[in-house]
């Protein structure tokens, strides 16, 4: 079954406290993207990558780090410093930046 | 930068009745537009896109340059039409990392 999945489904982390969430796709895309959605607001464009072992800030990359290391696998941290991490975190793929977006399930994160 | 503006939140329509989103853009050249779908418990969606001009559930969008808009168009609405969407757009001078509205949540009532 090809696409994208995400984890956890939902996520808590305590004040502080790093979290990371998983990305993995199987559809052999070269470009991944993650999304914070927010009531009202959208989405809005957290990191991309175009490539492997290479990514790029987008509108609101403070308080997240991303790596990619593999081609199917893109993960997010949400760090100490950003200060309102409460939000529904979307993964993208798709195989290159012109084309449509494959999205995953998403990840609900809460702040205890 | 580019924008993409949805101008309603909400949008109310009775079954039957023919619906209009409304999307429009901030960009001077040949743009990338996409109309996206999330349905209730659903993952987000591609619904269509201008360059393949095709119809997808009864909906069709146009590009219009001169209106700088991609309104999304259906002459029949369906109560499963009842969903998110949302508008993105994508230019050459961003890395055609698109760029997506708030969107508008259609909602079709019985």
């Amino acid at each position: 079954d090809g696409g994208i999945t995400q984890s956890p489904k939902y996520l808590f982390r305590k004040e502080g406290q790093n979290v990371t969430l998983s990305c993995e796709q199987n559809l052999n895309h070269d470009a991944m993207y993650w999304y914070r959605q927010d009531p009202g607001q959208g989405l809005r464009l957290i990191y991309y990558s175009q490539i492997v072992n290479d990514f790029q800030k987008g509108d609101i990359a403070e308080g997240y780090s991303v790596s990619r290391e593999k081609k199917e696998s893109f993960p997010l941290t949400v760090t100490s410093a950003q200060k309102n991490p409460t939000a529904f975190y979307l993964c993208a793929s798709s195989p290159g930046t012109l084309w449509a977006q494959h999205f995953g399930d998403g990840t609900r994160l809460s702040i205890l | 930068a580019q924008r993409v503006t949805q101008p309603e939140k909400l949008l109310s329509v009775f079954k039957g009745a023919p619906v209009e989103l409304k999307c429009n853009y901030s960009y001077s050249g040949s743009p990338e537009l996409f109309w996206y779908v999330q349905y209730s418990r659903q993952r987000l969606q591609l619904l269509l896109r201008h360059i393949s001009r095709e119809s997808i559930k009864g909906f069709t969008a146009d590009l219009n340059k001169g209106e700088t808009s991609f309104h999304l168009k259906k002459p029949f609405a369906q109560e499963e039409d009842s969903a998110m969407y949302y508008c993105a757009l994508s230019v050459p001078g961003g890395s055609y990392i698109p760029t997506f509205g708030r969107g508008t949540s259609l909602i079709v009532h019985p």
